[in-house]
């Protein structure tokens, strides 16, 4: 079946202790990217990737790193998280055609 | 850059009656594509309907069709004969043709009524 797998998909934690949510495809999608959903303000795009090793900032991009050595793989870095990141976290995926994006089934993040 | 518009925070409708969602968008890219997501209270994005800037003619999908106005640059979803399970937060969103960035707008959130 054609997904976007994330993990966790709840995760508790406390300020400053690094934490990294994970995101997988399996379409073989070059484009992946990055969301956080608060409310009132919908999604905005954290960071996204175009292909392997090829990454850019979205409109949110401070506190969090990412990085794509795989295809396939496209890991959100918290490395001192804060409260103010206590969000709703989306990763998404697209084959870059007029649409066609896949969105994983998201992480809810506390930062106590 | 672009901006999303999504002016009705929250709407209610009588269960089998139509409602409208309104979507404004702002772009200066000539060629783009819209995009509507539904959102259950479970929490994940559930693709609705697609709509591109240069269709002659206004997508439906079942009960999904979407009102396309470019000279208004206004997208706005309608459902037809409205049933419980559409109760949800709806997001329009849109990405240009020549990028892959998806900008969202603040959603409403429908409520249908028994």
């Amino acid at each position: 079946e054609a997904q976007v797998t994330q993990n966790p998909r709840y995760l508790i934690t406390v300020t400053g202790k690094k934490l990294t949510v994970t995101c997988s495809q399996n379409m073989n999608h070059e484009y992946m990217s990055w969301y956080r959903q608060d409310p009132g303000l919908g999604l905005r795009q954290i960071y996204y990737s175009m292909n392997v090793e090829v990454t850019d900032k979205g409109d949110v991009p401070e506190g969090y790193k990412v990085s794509r050595k795989e295809k396939r793989n496209f890991p959100l870095i918290l490395e001192s998280p804060s409260p103010n990141q206590t969000s709703l976290y989306f990763c998404a995926s697209s084959s870059g055609s007029l649409y066609g994006y896949t969105f994983g089934s998201g992480t809810r993040l506390t930062v106590v | 850059a672009q901006k999303i518009t999504q002016t009705q925070p929250g709407m209610f409708v009588q269960e089998k009656e139509a409602v409208t969602l309104d979507c404004t968008y702002d772009t200066s890219d000539p060629s783009y594509g819209l995009f509507w997501y539904k959102q259950p209270s479970s929490g994940e994005m559930i693709f609705l309907i697609y709509q591109g800037s240069y269709d002659q003619q206004n997508a439906t999908e079942g009960r999904y069709s979407l009102n396309f106005q470019k000279a208004r640059k206004s997208a706005n979803l309608v459902i037809s004969a409205s049933q419980l399970g559409d109760s949800a937060m709806y997001f329009c969103a849109m990405r240009p043709n020549a990028g892959n960035m998806l900008t969202f707008g603040g959603g409403t959130r429908l409520m249908v009524k028994p």
